[in-house]
């Protein structure tokens, strides 16, 4: 089944100790989102990509970066991670970004800091 | 800036009954979509139903229907014949169609926990 792969689903790492996220994603859509979500909260967008063209929120932190380097892949790091980043990062997926196009979520990556 | 506002942060309903979600949201645009997704416990969040703003006749998916207020901006979801299945934190979400510094972006509410009772 076409779908949206985030690995791994629990993340444990260690306060500013740089960490990567992974998502991939078998649906070929031109776009593909990040969000952070914290207990109980809206998803909270970081970043997206159309194709290549990488949107940042204007209040993404520096920490967060990202990298596309196919269709198919797509990174979260957090360079410095800190007790604050604790939380769920969601991958989503969009054939478009215009339009009433679905958006197509992995079960996200579950981040700890110690 | 679009707004999205889910006023109750939980909701519970009996197995077989019905129950509606309120949503209430801000924008300038004329031409957007609408969306309810749903996020079980540990499961990955999917789409419930969208309508487009532009259509007078709400959208319908199975025992899920939106009562759409466009001139009073607001998007409820009722979900009738209530199942276990159903228990779940729903997002109300609202995206442009085109253009501007939003594009192609969700901007969901708080969400509402909906609990199924047997």
């Amino acid at each position: 089944d076409a779908m949206v792969i985030q690995n791994p689903r629990y993340q444990v790492t260690q306060f500013g100790k740089p960490v990567t996220l992974s998502c991939s994603q078998t649906l070929n859509h031109n776009v593909m989102y990040w969000y952070q979500q914290k207990s109980s909260q809206a998803p909270k967008l970081l970043f997206h990509y159309y194709d290549k063209d990488f949107n940042n929120e204007a209040d993404t932190p520096d920490n967060f970066q990202s990298r596309r380097p196919n269709t198919s892949f797509c990174f979260l790091d957090i360079r410095s991670p800190g007790l604050g980043d604790a939380a769920m990062y969601l991958c989503a997926t969009s054939p478009r970004l215009a339009g009433g196009y679905e958006q197509y979520f992995g079960p996200g990556t579950r981040l700890t800091v110690t | 800036a679009q707004t999205v506002t889910q006023s109750q942060p939980e909701m519970s309903v009996q197995e077989a009954e019905t129950v509606t979600l309120s949503c209430t949201y801000d924008t300038s645009e004329s031409d957007y979509y609408l969306f309810w997704y749903k996020q079980p416990p540990s499961r990955q969040m999917i789409l419930v139903i969208r309508q487009e703003a532009y259509k007078q006749q709400n959208a319908t998916e199975n025992r899920f229907s939106v009562n759409f207020q466009k001139a009073a901006k607001s998007f409820s979801l009722k979900i009738s014949d209530s199942q276990l299945g159903d228990a779940a934190m729903y997002f109300c979400a609202y995206r442009i169609s085109r253009g501007g510094t939003s594009y192609g972006k969700l901007t969901f509410g708080q969400g509402t926990i909906l609990t199924v009772h047997p």
